[in-house]
């Protein structure tokens, strides 16, 4: 099955700086890439997502970007603010797994002010 | 947008009891929902794949005899937690994909807070 592998685990920055989170997969058939914020005792909130015949998508603040060779992506998130503070998750899917969702283990981001 | 509730949002249960979580698409029909667990700052582990019609299908590791899904209508699927231990206190979620929505995305329930004394 497919294993995602997330770092860093905990990430802290100052207001105004740029995060970055990676993550790792193993199954070449994955092609859905979504990453999560998860504040604490909420569910889930999809911030952004990309599908394999894509390289890299932004949305305003936001960035992801996708190596299939490598089999890795990466979460940018540039100007930070104090209510970026969440724990991220990214996560990979394929229609060869159902479409069942494997979730990294993670990354506690703190923005400081 | 693809709504999905949960219900209880949070129950406390005695040792050996057990208890029944309900996962509901509001305006969409889901033939697939997924159940999730996920312990204090841990990632959501996938426990199954909830199909409307037929069996649910596991992952490796967990219990179908402890954790019982039934998949009852395409807006309901049901997790009953099964002689519930302390051990098995977590945050259950579960999730849907939306057809109507691009490809594999997926809509999260609320989730349910389970506390077994």
């Amino acid at each position: 099955g497919e294993n995602v592998e997330q770092h860093p685990s905990t990430l802290s920055v100052q207001e105004g700086d740029s995060a970055v989170i990676k993550c790792t997969y193993s199954d070449s058939a994955s092609n859905y890439f979504p990453w999560y914020k998860q504040e604490l005792g909420k569910r889930p909130q999809l911030i952004i997502d990309i599908r394999s015949n894509v390289g890299e998508k932004k949305d305003q603040r936001i960035a992801v970007t996708l190596n299939k060779t490598a089999k890795h992506f990466s979460l940018h998130i540039t100007e930070t603010q104090p209510e970026d503070s969440a724990v991220y998750f990214c996560a990979a899917s394929g229609w060869g797994g159902g479409n069942k969702l494997t979730f990294g283990t993670g990354t506690q981001l703190k923005v400081e002010l | 947008g693809a709504v999905v509730s949960q219900h209880p949002s949070r129950v406390i249960c005695k040792s050996g009891t057990s208890v029944k979580i309900e996962c509901r698409s509001l305006d969409f029909q889901a033939t697939t929902m997924f159940w999730y667990r996920q312990f204090p700052k841990k990632s959501l582990m996938l426990m199954a794949t909830s199909n409307e019609g037929s069996k649910a299908t596991y992952e490796q590791g967990v219990e179908k005899d402890k954790f019982l899904i039934n998949h009852a209508s395409l807006t309901l699927s049901t997790l009953t937690v099964t002689s519930a231990h302390p051990e098995d206190s977590s945050f259950y979620i579960c999730s849907a994909p939306f057809s109507g929505s691009h490809l594999n995305e997926q809509f999260f329930g609320p989730g349910t807070r389970l506390t077994v004394l």
